[in-house]
């Protein structure tokens, strides 16, 4: 069965303390895997595409990575404005669908 | 400014009663979608529509209703047989006819309460 999991669900930060958030998927034939940014009561912001292991993108302080089982969205020096939760998607399998995991909530603290 | 607008924001449902959720898009996309997002839970498909004239349905579609008489457009109805409609609906849409490998875009959402 296609999924996806997230970890840790909630992850509390200090200012400048750099962590990892997680992104396990299991998917025949991944075509693409998504970090989108929510903030609470708005849409999803889109942040990545990774199409194939090995594959690295930056955005100011974050940097996702893909292996064939998950990726890693590294936050390096976080600030308090980073506090969101972050999603993960991917898509391929026998379905024209994105599978979404659950998401992690990060709380950057000053 | 191109983007998703959905409307209204918030929404107040009595029970046994319809509700239309407006999704407009000006990103020329092929593929738009709706999801319900609750507490815990990863988005859930309801609806998408990857051409004019033509839709599917996702994982949890009972007591849902869509139509797509334009690109532009894809409004989500929210019928009386969905017995539990409480939650945040989010529309997405996405360029070339709706590739799973293209990354979709989101709407602001539409936050529904049964009163």
């Amino acid at each position: 069965e296609d999924q996806v999991t997230q970890s840790p669900e909630a992850l509390r930060l200090q200012e400048g303390e750099s962590s990892s958030l997680n992104c396990s998927y299991t998917v025949s034939g991944l075509r693409g895997l998504f970090w989108y940014r929510q903030d609470p009561g708005k849409g999803p912001e889109f942040l990545f595409t990774l199409y194939s292991a090995g594959e690295e993108k930056e955005k100011e302080r974050l940097k996702a990575t893909l292996t064939k089982k998950e990726s890693f969205l590294h936050i390096t020096a976080p600030k308090p404005e980073d506090s969101a939760t972050y999603l993960c998607a991917v898509g391929g399998g026998a379905t024209n669908k994105l599978i979404f995991g659950t998401g992690t909530l990060l709380a950057v603290q000053p | 400014d191109g983007g998703i607008t959905q409307s209204p924001k918030y929404l107040f449902r009595k029970e046994g009663q319809n509700v239309t959720l407006s999704c407009e898009q000006n990103l020329n996309h092929d593929a738009m979608y709706w999801y319900r997002q609750d507490p815990g839970q990863g988005l859930r498909l309801i609806y998408y529509s990857q051409i004019v004239n033509d839709f599917q349905k996702g994982d949890i579609a009972e007591g849902y209703s869509v139509s797509r008489e334009k690109k532009e457009s894809f409004p989500l109805t929210v019928t009386s047989a969905q017995k539990n409609p409480t939650a945040f609906y989010l529309c997405a849409s996405t360029g070339t006819s709706g590739s799973i490998g293209n990354e979709q875009f989101f709407g602001p959402g539409t936050r529904l309460t049964v009163l």
